[in-house]
């Protein structure tokens, strides 16, 4: 079975600097997706992010990129530029190709200070 | 284009009486989902439907939960009876279709309180 850990409950950073969210995951598929989703305070959930696993390059999406480490199966979410809206619960998310089912990691909850 | 609608937003009932919960996904997706978000943890699939059949209910508490999507596109969830555990924010998502690829569209939720 498929698991996905985020280690930091918690994390903060000051406007307009960088911050790093962890995640790793397990499983024994070759074929699969990764996802980050952001869930600010109203909690809608929104894509922030997605890697496919057979592509070596990391995703980047504006201010957010991702370092996809295949063999240690970890994807860590890089946000830079930090703004206020990005203050929010962010989860790690892995989807088995063949399922299209999607396994979210515990969370983690980001605030941005001015 | 308007996204995935749920109601109530919020709800709370005592242990032992039934509740539902409707979602109207986004027009033309063909794939639905519920999860269940207790608090401080990730959302957890529920049920999938793909149109108006059932995909994956692995993790559907089937004594006490039902759902159904008549006719491909609305659907309700139903607890009966409810459980002071089932307090919960249930999500509702959609996507076109059953694809890897395919982003999901998830709704505002309904936080259902169980007294």
């Amino acid at each position: 079975a498929q698991t996905v850990t985020q280690s930091q409950p918690e994390m903060s950073v000051q406007e307009a600097e960088t911050v790093t969210l962890s995640c790793t995951y397990d499983t024994s598929e070759n074929n699969y997706y990764l996802f980050w989703y952001k869930q600010p305070p109203s909690r809608q959930m929104i894509l922030v992010i997605r890697q496919e696993a057979y592509k070596q390059q990391n995703a980047t999406e504006n201010r957010f990129s991702v370092n996809f480490q295949k063999a240690a199966k970890s994807f860590s979410l890089k946000i830079s530029d930090s703004q206020l809206g990005d203050t929010a619960m962010y989860f790690c998310a892995f989807m088995n190709s063949n399922t299209g089912k999607l396994i979210f990691g515990q969370g983690t909850t980001l605030q941005v200070k001015p | 284009e308007a996204g995935v609608a749920q109601s109530p937003r919020y709800k709370i009932i005592e242990k032992r009486q039934s509740v539902a919960f409707w979602c109207n996904p986004i027009s033309g997706h063909a794939t639905l989902y519920w999860y269940q978000q207790i608090l401080g943890q990730g959302p957890k699939l529920l049920i999938q439907f793909q149109n108006n059949g059932v995909v994956d209910d692995s993790q559907l508490p089937k004594d006490r939960f039902s759902a159904e999507r008549l006719k491909g596109v609305d659907s309700t969830l139903k607890i009966q009876p409810a459980k002071l555990e089932d307090s919960a924010v249930y999500l509702c998502a959609s996507s076109f279709f059953r694809g890897t690829h395919d982003e999901q569209f998830f709704g505002p939720g309904t936080r259902l309180t169980v007294l």
